[in-house]
């Protein structure tokens, strides 16, 4: 299908556990963002990508790893997960890296961390 | 530093009323405005964006927002709410040509529409 997926859609796992979450996307857009959605918080930016093999840290980018070695992936990796990174996460794409281009998000990963 | 401030975490209309969601900014440079909407379930989707020129902006679903730059805000209203309207807002801000790593959001306003 067209458009943004990201899987799993809903994760439990224990701290101290490694865990991916995945992202794709099918337009092809250069730039890949991902958020978490906390109450109280709105969306913070974790890492984005502005190209295959180019990642750049965000507002809150401690505890994750990311990589992109494909346009359209983007995973977002938690190396030792933490209660404190339960949350939703959102990926976004978007067609270029300025604010004007929208942002297409996915439809979230709802992590609990135990 | 930008901020946005979303004022109600929560507003409760009812079904054909007006819908009016507050949104404050602060900005040192000409900012970007957006609002976005949030389903049950689904990601994040713009319903509409201020970047330059005309200050009311008109979005999907009906809904409307007017940048008041000597209020520094950008309040979102719809004339007539609709069931199907009940969903998560967030306003979000960024400085004009900035990275779109750049945008802030805000806490985000819950609308919930009464029969």
């Amino acid at each position: 299908d067209a458009g943004i997926t990201q899987s799993p859609r809903y994760k439990i796992t224990e701290t101290g556990r490694q865990v991916t979450l995945m992202c794709h996307q099918t337009w092809s857009h250069s730039y890949m963002f991902w958020y978490r959605q906390d109450l109280g918080h709105g969306l913070r930016l974790i890492y984005y990508s502005a190209a295959a093999d180019i990642t750049d840290k965000g507002e809150v980018p401690d505890g994750y790893v990311v990589s992109r070695s494909k346009t359209e992936n983007f995973p977002l990796t938690l190396e030792s997960a933490t209660r404190s990174q339960t949350s939703v996460y959102f990926c976004a794409s978007s067609e270029a890296g300025t604010a004007q281009y929208e942002q297409y998000f996915g439809p979230g990963t709802r992590l609990t961390v135990t | 530093a930008q901020s946005v401030t979303q004022l109600g975490s929560h507003v409760s209309v009812s079904e054909g009323a007006l819908v009016l969601l507050r949104c404050n900014y602060s900005s040192s440079v000409p900012p970007y405005l957006f609002w976005y909407v949030q389903y049950p379930n689904q990601g994040l989707q713009l319903l509409l964006k201020y970047t330059t020129g005309a200050t009311l902006v008109k979005g999907i679903n009906g809904f409307e927002a007017e940048f008041k730059k000597s209020e520094t805000s950008f309040h979102l209203t719809k004339p007539s709410a609709h069931m199907s309207d009940a969903a998560e807002y967030f306003c979000a801000v960024s400085d004009l040509y900035s990275s779109a790593s750049k945008i802030i959001f805000g806490s985000g306003t819950r609308l919930s529409i009464r029969p």
